[in-house]
């Protein structure tokens, strides 16, 4: 069974600081989604990486894949209010697109 | 287009009811699932269907069925609710393409409570 650890699960931290949001796994991944989710919706997708050591960056937030395919990252610059939200990553395992892997997800809050 | 619409938003079963959670979209999308959220443990995947008169079990069937029988719709059926499943159950649609082109479009969620 593929799994997914998200870390941390809670982050709270003020208006302006960086951080970083890290999806790890012992399987390897044909590719990786990072979601995000707004209180009472579904979750919206943000970037997909497919290629090892890909970065892929959505104005201030930058999106890595391992070189192994195994483990993602999310880095935040500048983290604004607006940020504040459910971060899932989701992974395609090799053996078909419908068996997505999801972490357990990062709770983040920005304060002003 | 509405993308994926899901019905009721919110349910409250008592312990041995049945109940039927409605799933719809309009994107003409082959593939569709069922996820259910629990605090801490992210989505899992509970049945999923890669189009009209197929389907197959995710992470965590026991409990529900489903059926597909036209592209647009992919209702979930609760034979008998237990309080373990009270959770948020969101349905998603996706093109089903692979290596990485295979984005879900999730519903707004139905949040369901049994007694």
């Amino acid at each position: 069974t593929q799994l997914l650890e998200q870390s941390p699960q809670f982050l709270s931290i003020q208006e302006g600081e960086n951080l970083t949001v890290y999806c790890n796994s012992s399987s390897v991944f044909s590719s990786l989604q990072w979601y995000r989710q707004e209180p009472g919706e579904g979750p919206v997708l943000l970037v997909t990486v497919v290629t090892g050591g890909e970065v892929k960056k959505l104005k201030r937030l930058t999106f890595q894949f391992g070189d192994a395919r195994k483990d993602s990252s999310l880095h935040i610059t500048a983290a604004q209010p607006g940020d504040t939200g459910l971060y899932l990553c989701a992974g395609e395992g090799l053996q078909g697109a419908q068996k997505l892997v999801f972490g357990q997800g990062t709770r983040l809050t920005i304060n002003p | 287009n509405a993308g994926v619409t899901q019905t009721p938003k919110f349910q409250v079963l008592k312990t041995g009811q049945s109940m039927t959670l409605q799933c719809a979209q309009d994107m003409n999308h082959e593939y569709m699932s069922w996820y259910r959220q629990d605090p801490g443990m992210g989505l899992r995947l509970i049945h999923y269907s890669v189009g009209a008169g197929i389907t197959d079990q995710g992470e965590v069937p026991n409990g529900y069925n489903v059926s597909r029988s036209t592209t647009e719709d992919f209702p979930l059926r609760l034979l008998s609710a237990a309080p373990s499943q009270t959770s948020v159950y969101f349905c998603a649609s996706s093109t089903g393409g692979t290596g990485g082109y295979n984005e879900q479009f999730f519903g707004p969620g139905t949040r369901l409570t049994v007694l």
